[in-house]
């Protein structure tokens, strides 16, 4: 257990639908990571928060969008779902040595 | 080039030793990392070396690094089929800045025979 949770852990809906991954990085982690695994592109990164705060922006759509509220806890949230879209997305949590733990993942289906 | 390469498949019998190769891009890269990913799961982290390290060794696990080639190797003693599972090698490369956000190879398929 990496101490990183993320809900649901699978999801599917429909196309045009809006969808939103919550993401519970491990205690005392300041440092949130959103990661898309996809059959074609592999492990893409998609956005980095830092206590609160957006710190980089990775391959990323416009129709995605991520917070990480005070508590620390970050939700990506994806609208105007394609069929594309469909893939498994991370979460991870660093802290300040580095190392990267990774939630179990949200499985996303459109259909 | 610009991509963390690694081999798509590799087969070994139980009881023989693995080694899984990964070709990184910047040699600036200060951690290297080995995750592992097994199906339906999410990444696990197996073992990292830092850039000033020529090798790294976790109990069955070995961790090579060639900087000047630009070469990490993962080498897995006495496999398992337990073993079985994606490798994932991955770098934090210069260009991430602040951010460190990890760059991924595509990963390694391993398999183990009986």
């Amino acid at each position: 257990d990496s101490g990183v949770t993320q809900t649901p852990k699978h999801l599917i809906t429909a196309t045009g639908q809006r969808v939103t991954l919550r993401c519970s990085p491990r205690s005392g982690d300041l440092s949130v990571y959103w990661y898309q695994q996809s059959l074609d592109q592999g492990l893409q990164f998609l956005i980095q928060y830092y206590n609160g705060e957006e710190r980089a922006k990775g391959n990323i759509l416009e129709r995605f969008s991520a917070q990480q509220f005070p508590d620390l806890h970050s939700e990506l949230n994806l609208s105007s779902l394609e069929l594309g879209d469909s893939a498994l997305y991370f979460c991870a949590s660093s802290a300040s040595t580095g190392e990267a733990f990774f939630g179990q993942g949200t499985r996303l289906t459109v259909v | 080039g610009e991509d963390v390469e690694q081999s798509l498949f590799l087969s070994v019998r139980e009881g023989d030793s693995s080694v899984i190769n990964c070709t990184y891009t910047d040699s600036s890269s200060t951690y290297l990392y080995w995750y592992k990913q097994e199906p339906g799961a999410g990444l696990q982290l197996l073992t990292y070396i830092f850039s000033n390290m020529d090798m790294k060794q976790d109990q069955r696990l070995t961790v090579l690094l060639n900087k000047k080639d630009k070469h990490l190797s993962l080498r897995i003693a006495d496999t398992q089929t337990g073993d079985s599972a994606i490798y994932f090698c991955a770098e934090i490369p210069v260009s991430s800045g602040s951010a460190r956000q990890l760059t991924f190879g595509s990963g390694t398929q391993l398999t183990v025979l009986p």
